[in-house]
């Protein structure tokens, strides 16, 4: 699997749009782009994944560079409950051990009143 | 729709002794994962059952094992408890083996003493 490279911490302004960056530089072309979140205590929560091109939902929307060496993850009205570690993964959808997630160390997003 | 449900959420055994958890999944998954999380090793995957199967392995010792049954609920086990088994085991049910979208329920922690 690619590995991804996310920066450790982040802050953001309630309010405002939170934008997390993962860089997976080494991503194949048939490996999917994953986003999970995990608030304290509690276990990750799936938010979105992407091949290549843009995904929105109602939580998030999914940025993914043409090249598909980065991505972006987009709260787009960050919230306190958001503040949360936010976790990139690439995985290879339909293949065997796709249910085994790599999820690495994260960014620590803290959301500021 | 119910979620994934762990039990017991909360444990405290000695060491040498044994322990179970349950998982039951979300109505109508077949996948069960079972994931440990420790402040120094992060989530790490321990194994994937499916249609009473286990059909992928983290990297853990043989005291880790587990089952599914027929209704796709689910039990790990681990025997000989050591100190540092004390952790959350996170437990999540997916529609599929191979989808990568999981979900999660709230851990079982497990204190070892």
């Amino acid at each position: 699997d690619a590995k991804t490279t996310q920066p450790p911490s982040m802050d953001c302004a309630e309010g405002r749009a939170a934008n997390l960056p993962c860089n997976h530089s080494t991503i194949s072309g048939n490996e999917y782009v994953y986003w999970y979140r995990q608030i304290h205590s509690q276990g990750p929560q799936y938010i979105i994944h992407g091949l290549k091109n843009n995904e929105t939902n109602e939580m998030a929307s999914l940025i993914i560079t043409e090249d598909r060496k980065s991505s972006t993850l987009i709260l787009p009205h960050a919230t306190l409950r958001d503040t949360a570690v936010y976790y990139c993964i690439v995985r290879v959808v339909g293949q065997t051990g796709a249910n085994n997630l790599f999820f690495g160390t994260g960014t620590r997003l803290t959301v500021i009143p | 729709k119910a979620g994934v449900t762990q039990t017991p959420r909360y444990l405290i055994k000695t060491r040498g002794q044994q322990v179970t958890l349950s998982c039951s999944p979300i109505s109508g998954h077949r996948s069960v994962s079972w994931y440990q999380q420790t402040p120094g090793q992060g989530l790490q995957f321990l194994f994937e059952y499916f249609s009473e199967t286990q059909r992928n392995k983290g990297n853990f010792p043989g005291r880790f094992s587990g089952r599914q049954f027929s209704n796709s609920r689910s039990e790990m086990n681990v025997s000989t408890l050591e100190l540092g088994d004390s952790a959350l085991y996170l437990c999540a049910s997916s529609l599929g083996r191979n989808t990568g979208e999981l979900f999660f329920g709230e851990g079982s922690r497990l204190t070892v003493l």
